[in-house]
């Protein structure tokens, strides 16, 4: 079935460097997508979207690419900070309904 | 805003228990909540659409009758895992979509640890 997956499960970032978390999607159909982040012991929390007509979008200190060609997406955090270390998921979803999420990257920002 | 919250946080309870799961959405109305459980270092997996006034959805191989939905109110939805047994500890999240928004993104509660002994 369709799924969504991502590349590296497991990432160590300097403090102060940039981070690139990504991730591949099946379904070409997907038209909305998602970059949650989980901290131990907590649920997902929003960080930033982006919907397919679009190509990329930033936030505070983040940007989501999305290339539809090649079906990735990745989640761009700059100069990370050690409240940056969680797991990091995207999700997509096609037409407003359920979500699927990627496997998942645990992301440790190195002192 | 768009909070969302859930109790309890944390249950251990015996083989056989049935445990009942709470979901809020606190400042908005949600007439559609989603239940997922997620094993440790594993994703989320949808179990069931919850929606308000009206059936669940339920995800395949998901068992209804296992996990039982119940929708009441734009702001409150309910788990209960009935006859729980080792294997349905699991982190079990919920999540809601605000009415008047619409759309998405999905706000996510704290999760609830179970532990079945």
């Amino acid at each position: 079935g369709e799924s969504v997956g991502l590349h590296l499960p497991t990432l160590s970032v300097q403090e102060g460097d940039n981070s690139i978390i990504n991730c591949a999607y099946s379904n070409s159909a997907s038209d909305y997508f998602i970059w949650y982040k989980q901290e131990s012991g907590k649920g997902p929390q929003f960080i930033i979207d982006i919907r397919s007509n679009m190509d990329k979008r930033q936030g505070q200190r983040v940007t989501v690419l999305l290339n539809k060609t090649v079906k990735h997406l990745s989640l761009q955090i700059a100069a990370t900070q050690p409240g940056d270390s969680a797991v990091y998921f995207c999700a997509e979803t096609f037409g407003n309904e359920k979500l699927t999420f990627g496997t998942g990257t645990r992301l440790t920002i190195i002192p | 805003g768009a909070v969302v919250s859930q109790h309890p946080s944390w249950v251990i309870c015996k083989s056989g228990t049935s445990v009942k799961i709470e979901c809020r959405s606190l400042d908005f109305q949600a007439t559609t909540m989603f239940w997922y459980r997620q094993f440790p270092k594993q994703s989320l997996m949808l179990m069931a659409t919850s929606n308000e006034g009206s059936k669940a959805t339920y995800e395949q191989g998901v068992e209804k009758d296992k996990f039982l939905i119940n929708h009441a109110s734009l702001t409150l939805s309910t788990l209960t895992v009935t006859s729980a047994h080792p294997e349905d500890s699991s982190f079990y999240i919920c999540s809601a979509r605000d009415l008047l928004r619409g759309t998405q993104p999905q706000h996510f509660g704290d999760g609830t640890r179970l532990s079945i002994l």
